[in-house]
Parts: structure tokens; sequence; C-alpha cells
């Protein structure tokens, strides 16, 4: 099946500066690479995703950028701000048109220092 | 995913007894999931149905069983055979169909087992 790595486990940054989440998948087969966000005690939240077809995705001050021949796909938030406190967690999955469940990396708690 | 509703948010339980969660969404979506969360994790895929009566196991699926009667309902019973209960647990929901793979969250119940 398929297995998610997800780095660094914490990561701090300074407020305004950028932050960098990695995650590697070994099946490649997968297609499909979302990333959420989860603050504390709340559902997580699909904030980006990326298909296999495409090499970029970017929607305001995230992007996430995504490798097929080295099967890894990351997450970059510009201009830190204090909301953007929270764990993040990159995922995948192969689907083929039907319901498939996703293999989910363990997390990055991003922490923004004022 | 404002469609997708878990009651109730915390359950208490005593070991040995069996409890049922609840999961309902009203986004017409097709399939629906379960994952499990446990401190410092990433979520982890219990069962997922693609269509009503039909449901197949995920990563995690001991102690654990579904049904899918209604394609808005998708309850989750947590048996005595689960060695360890206590954790979050979130439902979550996706359209299905190529091109179809988004999936919403729904806000979790915290089950505590003692």
């Amino acid at each position: 099946g398929e297995n998610v790595e997800q780095h660094p486990s914490t990561l701090s940054v300074q407020e305004g500066d950028s932050a960098v989440i990695k995650c590697t998948y070994s099946d490649s087969a997968s297609n499909y690479f979302p990333w959420y966000k989860q603050e504390l005690g709340k559902r997580p939240q699909l904030i980006i995703d990326i298909r296999s077809n495409v090499g970029e995705k970017k929607d305001q001050r995230i992007a996430v950028t995504l490798n097929k021949t080295a099967k890894h796909f990351s997450l970059h938030i510009t201009e830190t701000q204090p909301e953007d406190s929270a764990v993040y967690f990159c995922a995948a999955l192969y689907s083929g048109g039907g319901a498939d469940g996703l293999t989910f990396g363990k997390g990055t708690h991003l922490i923004i220092q004022p | 995913d404002g469609g997708i509703t878990q009651s109730p948010k915390y359950l208490f339980r005593k070991e040995g007894q069996n409890v049922t969660l609840s999961c309902e969404q009203n986004l017409n979506h097709d399939a629906m999931y379960w994952y499990r969360q446990d401190p410092g994790q990433g979520l982890r895929l219990i069962y997922y149905s693609q269509i009503v009566n039909d449901f197949q196991k995920g990563d995690i699926a001991e102690g654990y069983s579904v049904s899918r009667e209604k394609k808005e309902s998708f309850p989750l019973t947590v048996t005595s055979a689960q060695k360890n209960p206590t954790a979050f647990y979130l439902c979550a929901s996706s359209p299905t169909g190529w091109g179809s793979y988004e999936q919403y969250f729904g806000p979790g119940t915290r089950l505590t087992v003692t």
C-alpha cells in the first residue's frame, strides 16, 4: 500500500518569512495530493491540492509543487501570518474514479513567531 | 464541509462496551469514509464506502464495523474488540467519478474509553 513521509515534524518561522513542508510517497500510481490544515481540536480543512498531471499550483500565499519522478511534493507558504499557525498534513491517493481512502503523513506543526 | 455532521462531539464509555458514532452528510456525495486520529499522528483509514450497501476495510478495520443503509449516513461502531479505542474519529465524504477527489471532513467525535 501507499506510504507517505512528511518532514519536518515541527517548523518554527518568523512572521513574514516563508515556510516549506515536504512529503514523499511510495506508490507511483498515486495521482492526487491534497494538503490539509488542522487547528487544535478542529476538523482538517482542505487548503490546496494537486493532481499528477500538474507540476505546480498556486493560490494566493500558498503553493504546492509535485515531482512525480522523485515522488515528492511540497507545500510553500509565503509571507506567513499568525493565523497560519496550525498542523499541516499532506496526503496521497490513487483515484480511479471510485472511492479511495487517503494515506496521510504524520503532520507538521507550524509555529509562526511574532 | 459544513454539510457533514458528527455526533456527539465528546463520548465517554466504559471498557467492554460497544459504541456507535454517527455521521450524516447532505452534500449528495456517494463516498464516505472513517478515519482515526491519535495525538501527534496523521489520520488512518478505518472503513470507506463508495455506494449504499457496500463498504471496504481500510488500513485499521479490526475492532470496528460500519453500515451504509442510506446515502446520507455512515455510522461507525467501535466494538469491545478494539484494543485502543480512545481517539479522535473523523468522518469524511466525497463525490465519485473521474476528477472528483476532494474529501471533506466532519467536526469529529472524541471518544474516551476508561
